[in-house]
């Protein structure tokens, strides 16, 4: 089944206790990208890679690291996580950027700092 | 900046109705416009995408249309059901090498479809 995957799905931490979210994806795509969801604020695009060791700041990158070793992983970083950060968090993918390229979305993780 | 608006944030309508669902943008300038579900505690969904030369798609009981120049879509869904009750959001993907590289999505519409 083609799908995106993200673990972990609920994650409570403390300030400053670092952490990884992974997301892995089947479906052989280039682009995949990481975006947080606040309410009031929508979904905001995080980081996003173009391909393998290709990565670049979205909207909202403070405090976030990326990188994207394989195609089909794309691991989220928070090195020093503080309570700002609890949010609900989604990797997406897609073959690429364009006309037809429908992107995918992962099941979300949960994240609460704090 | 590319702003995307839906309207209304809330709609509750009896089972069995036909239901139109707006999302506005404000750059013309798409390669296209993806409409997704949400159910609570759950991911998105892709419904529907409609490239920015296409006027609309179909799925099932779904209908999204595009007018790129006016800057509006709607998803429209036919014979609604309780289970069709979730948010609906819409999203924009920019044309050009910047705006390319994400979707814009707007706040979304929460439906509820009453037994």
């Amino acid at each position: 089944e083609a799908q995106v995957t993200q673990n972990p799905r609920y994650l409570i931490t403390v300030t400053g206790k670092k952490l990884t979210v992974t997301c892995s994806q089947n479906m052989n795509h280039e682009y995949m990208s990481w975006y947080r969801q606040d309410p009031g604020l929508g979904l905001r695009q995080i980081y996003y890679s173009m391909n393998v060791e290709v990565t670049d700041k979205g909207d909202v990158p403070e405090g976030y690291k990326v990188s994207r070793k394989e195609k089909r992983n794309f691991p989220l970083i928070l090195e020093s996580p503080s309570p700002n950060q609890t949010s609900l968090y989604f990797c997406a993918s897609s073959f690429g950027t364009g006309y037809s390229y429908e992107q995918y979305f992962g099941p979300g993780t949960r994240l609460t700092v704090t | 900046k590319q702003e995307v608006t839906q309207i209304p944030a809330a709609l509750s309508v009896p089972e069995g109705e036909n239901l139109v669902l707006n999302c506005s943008f404000t750059d013309s300038a798409i390669y296209n416009l993806q409409w997704f579900r949400q159910d609570p505690g759950k991911g998105l969904t892709s419904l529907l995408l409609i490239q920015s030369s296409q006027r609309e798609q179909t799925s099932g009981r779904l209908n999204a249309s595009l007018d790129k120049s006016s800057g509006r879509s709607t998803l429209y869904i036919a014979a609604s059901q309780p289970g069709d009750s979730a948010t609906y959001l819409c999203a924009v993907q920019a044309s050009g090498i910047q705006g390319a590289q994400k979707l814009v999505f707007g706040q979304g519409t929460r439906l509820t479809i009453n037994p």
